[in-house]
Protein backbone atom coordinates (compact mmCIF):
# COMPACT_ATOMS: atom_id res chain seq x y z
CA UNK A 1 0.00 0.00 0.00
CA UNK A 2 2.06 3.21 -1.16
CA UNK A 3 0.42 6.00 0.50
CA UNK A 4 3.32 8.52 -0.75
CA UNK A 5 3.70 8.36 -4.49
CA UNK A 6 5.65 9.86 -6.67
CA UNK A 7 4.42 9.27 -10.13
CA UNK A 8 7.29 10.67 -12.43
CA UNK A 9 10.59 8.74 -12.14
CA UNK A 10 12.60 11.04 -14.14
CA UNK A 11 12.13 15.10 -15.02
CA UNK A 12 14.94 16.71 -17.35
CA UNK A 13 15.34 20.36 -17.00
CA UNK A 14 17.15 23.03 -18.75
CA UNK A 15 19.44 25.93 -16.14
CA UNK A 16 17.77 28.17 -15.24
CA UNK A 17 13.73 26.64 -16.20
CA UNK A 18 11.11 26.17 -13.35
CA UNK A 19 11.57 22.50 -12.18
CA UNK A 20 8.53 20.96 -11.17
CA UNK A 21 8.29 17.45 -8.73
CA UNK A 22 4.76 16.31 -7.69
CA UNK A 23 4.05 14.17 -5.26
CA UNK A 24 0.26 12.77 -4.17
CA UNK A 25 -1.03 11.13 -1.07
CA UNK A 26 -3.63 8.52 -0.11
CA UNK A 27 -3.38 8.94 3.72
CA UNK A 28 -6.02 11.92 5.24
CA UNK A 29 -3.96 11.83 8.39
CA UNK A 30 -0.91 13.06 7.14
CA UNK A 31 -0.43 16.80 8.40
CA UNK A 32 3.02 17.42 8.06
CA UNK A 33 5.18 17.34 4.90
CA UNK A 34 8.84 17.31 3.50
CA UNK A 35 11.06 17.11 1.04
CA UNK A 36 14.14 15.89 0.82
CA UNK A 37 17.06 15.41 -1.63
CA UNK A 38 19.91 13.00 -2.33
CA UNK A 39 23.05 12.63 -3.78
CA UNK A 40 24.61 8.85 -4.88
CA UNK A 41 26.53 7.55 -1.64
CA UNK A 42 25.13 10.33 0.58
CA UNK A 43 22.12 9.95 3.03
CA UNK A 44 19.21 12.24 2.17
CA UNK A 45 19.22 15.88 3.26
CA UNK A 46 16.01 17.60 4.57
CA UNK A 47 15.13 20.63 1.66
CA UNK A 48 12.07 22.20 2.87
CA UNK A 49 8.78 21.07 4.82
CA UNK A 50 4.67 22.56 4.67
CA UNK A 51 2.55 21.71 7.65
CA UNK A 52 -1.39 21.09 6.55
CA UNK A 53 -2.16 24.49 7.78
CA UNK A 54 -0.92 26.10 5.23
CA UNK A 55 -0.35 25.65 1.56
CA UNK A 56 2.63 27.13 0.30
CA UNK A 57 6.41 27.42 2.23
CA UNK A 58 9.03 29.19 0.00
CA UNK A 59 12.75 29.03 0.66
CA UNK A 60 14.70 30.77 -1.55
CA UNK A 61 14.90 29.29 -4.98
CA UNK A 62 12.60 26.37 -3.40
CA UNK A 63 8.72 26.50 -2.69
CA UNK A 64 6.67 24.07 -1.47
CA UNK A 65 2.67 23.84 -2.47
CA UNK A 66 -0.04 21.82 -0.91
CA UNK A 67 -3.61 21.11 -1.58
CA UNK A 68 -5.02 19.27 0.96
CA UNK A 69 -8.43 18.59 -1.09
CA UNK A 70 -6.37 16.93 -4.01
CA UNK A 71 -4.04 15.30 -1.45
CA UNK A 72 -1.26 16.85 -3.53
CA UNK A 73 2.03 18.69 -3.21
CA UNK A 74 4.35 19.78 -5.23
CA UNK A 75 8.54 21.42 -5.12
CA UNK A 76 9.18 24.10 -7.20
CA UNK A 77 12.75 25.54 -8.11
CA UNK A 78 13.60 28.24 -9.74
CA UNK A 79 15.63 29.01 -10.90
CA UNK A 80 17.21 25.47 -11.76
CA UNK A 81 21.05 24.54 -11.58
CA UNK A 82 23.37 21.80 -12.19
CA UNK A 83 23.95 21.12 -8.65
CA UNK A 84 20.42 20.63 -7.84
CA UNK A 85 20.81 17.29 -9.97
CA UNK A 86 19.70 14.38 -7.10
CA UNK A 87 17.19 12.03 -6.33
CA UNK A 88 14.14 13.76 -4.98
CA UNK A 89 12.08 12.14 -1.96
CA UNK A 90 8.75 13.75 -0.80
CA UNK A 91 7.95 12.24 3.04
CA UNK A 92 5.09 12.93 5.00
CA UNK A 93 3.99 12.33 8.89
CA UNK A 94 1.48 12.63 11.11
CA UNK A 95 1.12 13.36 14.57
CA UNK A 96 -0.48 10.27 16.21
CA UNK A 97 0.31 8.42 19.18
CA UNK A 98 3.55 6.34 18.34
CA UNK A 99 3.52 7.52 14.38
CA UNK A 100 4.82 11.02 14.71
CA UNK A 101 8.60 11.10 13.78
CA UNK A 102 7.82 8.42 11.23
CA UNK A 103 8.16 9.08 7.90
CA UNK A 104 6.73 7.56 5.10
CA UNK A 105 8.68 8.07 1.98
CA UNK A 106 7.53 8.43 -1.58
CA UNK A 107 10.02 5.97 -4.47
CA UNK A 108 11.72 9.40 -5.61
CA UNK A 109 11.98 11.40 -8.80
CA UNK A 110 15.61 11.63 -10.63
CA UNK A 111 16.04 15.92 -11.66
CA UNK A 112 18.61 16.22 -13.85
CA UNK A 113 19.34 19.84 -14.84
CA UNK A 114 21.14 20.47 -18.08
CA UNK A 115 23.59 23.35 -18.26
CA UNK B 1 28.73 19.03 15.24
CA UNK B 2 30.10 15.71 14.18
CA UNK B 3 27.53 13.95 11.54
CA UNK B 4 25.71 10.73 11.65
CA UNK B 5 27.95 8.21 10.54
CA UNK B 6 27.26 4.40 9.91
CA UNK B 7 29.03 1.24 9.18
CA UNK B 8 29.80 -0.96 7.91
CA UNK B 9 29.66 0.84 4.84
CA UNK B 10 29.42 -2.74 2.02
CA UNK B 11 28.36 -5.70 3.25
CA UNK B 12 27.56 -8.92 1.66
CA UNK B 13 25.89 -12.26 3.65
CA UNK B 14 24.04 -15.42 2.22
CA UNK B 15 20.56 -16.33 2.89
CA UNK B 16 19.74 -16.87 6.66
CA UNK B 17 23.34 -15.54 8.17
CA UNK B 18 22.63 -12.37 11.18
CA UNK B 19 24.49 -8.82 10.96
CA UNK B 20 24.69 -6.09 12.85
CA UNK B 21 24.71 -2.63 11.36
CA UNK B 22 25.80 0.72 13.33
CA UNK B 23 24.78 4.22 13.76
CA UNK B 24 26.71 6.79 15.23
CA UNK B 25 24.02 9.78 15.97
CA UNK B 26 25.12 13.49 15.60
CA UNK B 27 26.03 15.46 18.80
CA UNK B 28 23.35 16.21 20.90
CA UNK B 29 20.71 14.09 19.20
CA UNK B 30 18.21 11.64 21.26
CA UNK B 31 16.35 9.86 18.95
CA UNK B 32 17.62 7.45 16.13
CA UNK B 33 15.16 5.63 13.20
CA UNK B 34 16.20 3.67 10.82
CA UNK B 35 14.83 2.49 7.20
CA UNK B 36 15.56 0.61 4.90
CA UNK B 37 15.76 1.40 0.78
CA UNK B 38 15.12 -1.00 -1.66
CA UNK B 39 16.52 -0.58 -5.42
CA UNK B 40 14.12 2.28 -6.93
CA UNK B 41 12.69 2.87 -4.00
CA UNK B 42 11.87 5.29 -1.11
CA UNK B 43 13.29 4.63 2.42
CA UNK B 44 10.71 2.71 4.23
CA UNK B 45 10.57 3.03 8.61
CA UNK B 46 12.09 0.04 10.59
CA UNK B 47 11.77 1.46 13.99
CA UNK B 48 12.47 4.22 16.06
CA UNK B 49 14.53 4.65 19.34
CA UNK B 50 14.18 7.57 21.60
CA UNK B 51 16.25 7.94 24.80
CA UNK B 52 16.97 3.91 25.03
CA UNK B 53 13.39 3.10 24.26
CA UNK B 54 11.54 1.57 20.73
CA UNK B 55 9.34 4.53 20.26
CA UNK B 56 7.42 2.98 16.86
CA UNK B 57 7.61 0.43 14.54
CA UNK B 58 7.19 0.08 10.95
CA UNK B 59 6.11 -3.23 9.27
CA UNK B 60 8.55 -5.50 9.37
CA UNK B 61 9.13 -9.09 11.33
CA UNK B 62 10.66 -9.15 14.64
CA UNK B 63 13.98 -10.56 13.13
CA UNK B 64 14.33 -7.02 12.87
CA UNK B 65 15.47 -5.66 16.32
CA UNK B 66 17.52 -2.83 17.52
CA UNK B 67 19.38 -1.08 20.28
CA UNK B 68 20.12 2.35 21.07
CA UNK B 69 22.61 2.92 24.01
CA UNK B 70 23.10 5.87 26.55
CA UNK B 71 25.02 7.47 23.90
CA UNK B 72 22.69 7.54 22.12
CA UNK B 73 24.92 5.64 19.55
CA UNK B 74 22.48 2.53 17.72
CA UNK B 75 22.29 -1.12 16.53
CA UNK B 76 19.98 -2.73 14.30
CA UNK B 77 20.18 -6.35 14.01
CA UNK B 78 18.77 -8.47 11.42
CA UNK B 79 18.66 -12.57 11.88
CA UNK B 80 17.90 -14.95 9.11
CA UNK B 81 18.75 -12.74 5.83
CA UNK B 82 16.09 -13.10 3.34
CA UNK B 83 16.96 -12.28 -0.55
CA UNK B 84 14.50 -9.66 -0.15
CA UNK B 85 17.12 -7.99 3.03
CA UNK B 86 19.08 -6.79 0.23
CA UNK B 87 18.80 -2.85 0.41
CA UNK B 88 20.32 0.15 1.51
CA UNK B 89 20.01 0.86 5.24
CA UNK B 90 19.68 4.32 6.24
CA UNK B 91 19.94 5.65 10.04
CA UNK B 92 18.73 8.89 10.78
CA UNK B 93 19.41 10.92 13.84
CA UNK B 94 17.43 14.06 15.47
CA UNK B 95 17.48 16.37 18.28
CA UNK B 96 13.66 15.10 19.65
CA UNK B 97 11.50 12.71 18.24
CA UNK B 98 9.17 15.29 17.15
CA UNK B 99 11.67 17.53 15.18
CA UNK B 100 11.56 16.34 11.79
CA UNK B 101 13.70 19.34 9.85
CA UNK B 102 16.93 17.57 12.18
CA UNK B 103 16.82 14.70 11.27
CA UNK B 104 19.92 14.42 9.55
CA UNK B 105 20.60 10.73 7.38
CA UNK B 106 23.92 9.06 7.60
CA UNK B 107 24.87 7.66 3.97
CA UNK B 108 24.10 3.65 4.64
CA UNK B 109 25.21 0.83 4.65
CA UNK B 110 24.28 -1.21 1.37
CA UNK B 111 23.84 -5.36 2.45
CA UNK B 112 23.66 -7.65 -0.57
CA UNK B 113 22.19 -10.88 0.17
CA UNK B 114 23.31 -13.97 -1.72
Amino acid sequence: DQQVKQNSPSLSVQEGRISILNCDYTNSMFDYFLWYKKYPAEGPTFLISISSIKDKNEDGRFTVFLNKSAKHLSLHIVPSQPGDSAVYFCAASYAGGTSYGKLTFGQGTILTVHP
Amino acid sequence: ETGVTQSPTHLIKTRGQQVTLRCSSQSGHNTVSWYQQALGQGPQFIFQYYREEENGRGNFPPRFSGLQFPNYSSELNVNAFELDDSALYLCASSRDRVELETQYFGPGTRLLVL
